[in-house]
Parts: structure tokens; sequence; C-alpha cells
């Protein structure tokens, strides 16, 4: 268990409005990573963070946007949504070279979105 | 173009009867391979790290091995639990880990 808590873990919204997704952790970790899930695509990456107020673009960026403003608080913005960005969104970490597992990504529950 | 497959897209098999699940992939330079199992409305669960071709790692019923173009996830005896889809991901440079579509495992009493 990493410590990731995702929320909301269900949602349901109209095509046009905003929704904003929170992932949260509890150990204090540099890395965070916002991936959504789509059958027959995998884990595919839409931003990643690697510090407070530091964070770049993975390969989904487009209509995604992220904040950082606190080490345990990660945020995944949809500015408007659309029905593609229908998924399931997972959070996940990863530990610092000092835990002795520096590559390994855990990863939160998930929040199932629909975009209607 | 870094690139993970993963094959079979199903596999059924009975309880006890041993099989493998395979990993291919093409990347610039190789920086890691991860195995992870995902339970149906869960987050993928970690379960191995390989860095180099002839290395293995062992976790009860699974053991995955790794060459230089693909990796095994071999599971012996399998039990219902181990139902579940199993993933693959490889670390393609510092900051870019690639994830495979998985192969959804069904373990039949």
């Amino acid at each position: 268990d990493a410590g990731i808590t995702q929320s909301p873990r269900h949602k349901v919204t109209e095509t046009g409005t905003p929704v904003t997704l929170r992932c949260h952790q509890t150990e204090n970790h540099r890395y965070m990573y916002w991936y959504r899930q789509d059958p027959g695509h995998g884990l595919r990456l839409i931003h990643y963070s690697y510090g407070v107020k530091d964070t770049d673009k993975g390969e989904v960026s487009d209509g995604y946007s992220v904040s950082r403003s606190k080490t345990e608080d990660f945020l995944l913005t949809l500015e408007s949504a659309t029905s593609s960005q229908t998924s399931v969104y997972f959070c996940a970490i990863r530990r610092g070279i000092t835990s002795g597992s520096s590559n390994e990504q855990f990863f939160g529950p998930g929040t199932r979105l629909t975009v209607l | 173009e870094d690139q993970v497959t993963q094959s079979p897209e199903a596999l059924r098999l009975q309880e006890g009867e041993s099989s493998s699940l395979n990993c291919s992939y093409t990347v610039s330079g190789l920086r890691g391979l991860f195995w992870y199992r995902q339970d149906p409305g869960k987050g993928p669960e970690f379960l191995f790290t390989l860095y180099s071709a002839g290395e293995e790692k062992e976790k009860e019923r699974l053991k995955a091995t790794l060459t230089k173009k693909e990796s095994f996830l071999h599971i012996t005896a399998p039990k219902p639990e181990d139902s579940a889809t199993y993933l693959c991901a490889v670390k393609a440079s510092y900051d870019k880990v690639i994830f495979g579509p998985g192969t959804s495992l069904s373990v039949i009493p």
C-alpha cells in the first residue's frame, strides 16, 4: 500500500463541463503521475510531476492540465470535458532512490469518469 | 518507436495447468521491465522489476524472466485467485514508462 487515494472514485458529467480529479499521497514522494486506461490501449501517461509546481506533459496531454501546489496533492483538470475523455484515470507515485526502489510506480485505486 | 506488446490477449487455464505470458518490447535503451497484476476495478499492483537479460524473479506461483527482446511471466500450478489482468511495462528513459495492453488470465476451478 503506497498510501495513495483518489477522489472522486466515480463521476458522471456532461460534455463541456470542467472536471477536477484529485490524487493524494501520504508518504511525501516527489514523483507523481496521471494515467488513463482504455480498452486496447493500456495505460497512457497524461502528465507527471517531479516536485511542487514542477510538471511536464505525457503522451496524451491534450485537453488536460495539472497542478501541484503541495507535495501530497496532484490535481488533474479537464477544462471542458469531451466524450473521448471517458476513461478510468489512475494516479501513481514513484519512490525515491533512498527507498531502494527508484523505478517502480505504485498506483492508486482509480477514478472512473463518464462524460455524456 | 518504443513499443510493448503482450500475448496472448486472453488466456483461460484449468486450475493447476501451468503456462506462460509473453511481453515483447522494442526500446532504444531498457532501464527496467515491470510486471503488474490488476484486478477488476482496482489499480495495478506491482509484482516484479527486471533489469538485465538472464535475470529472474519469483513470487509464490509466479516467475518472471527477461531476455534482450522479451519477458515471460510463468505461472506454475495456478489457482482461481491468480485470475487477473497482467500488465507488462518498460522504462525507456528517465521518466518514460510504456505499458503493454495486458493479458487477461482466467483460472477455472
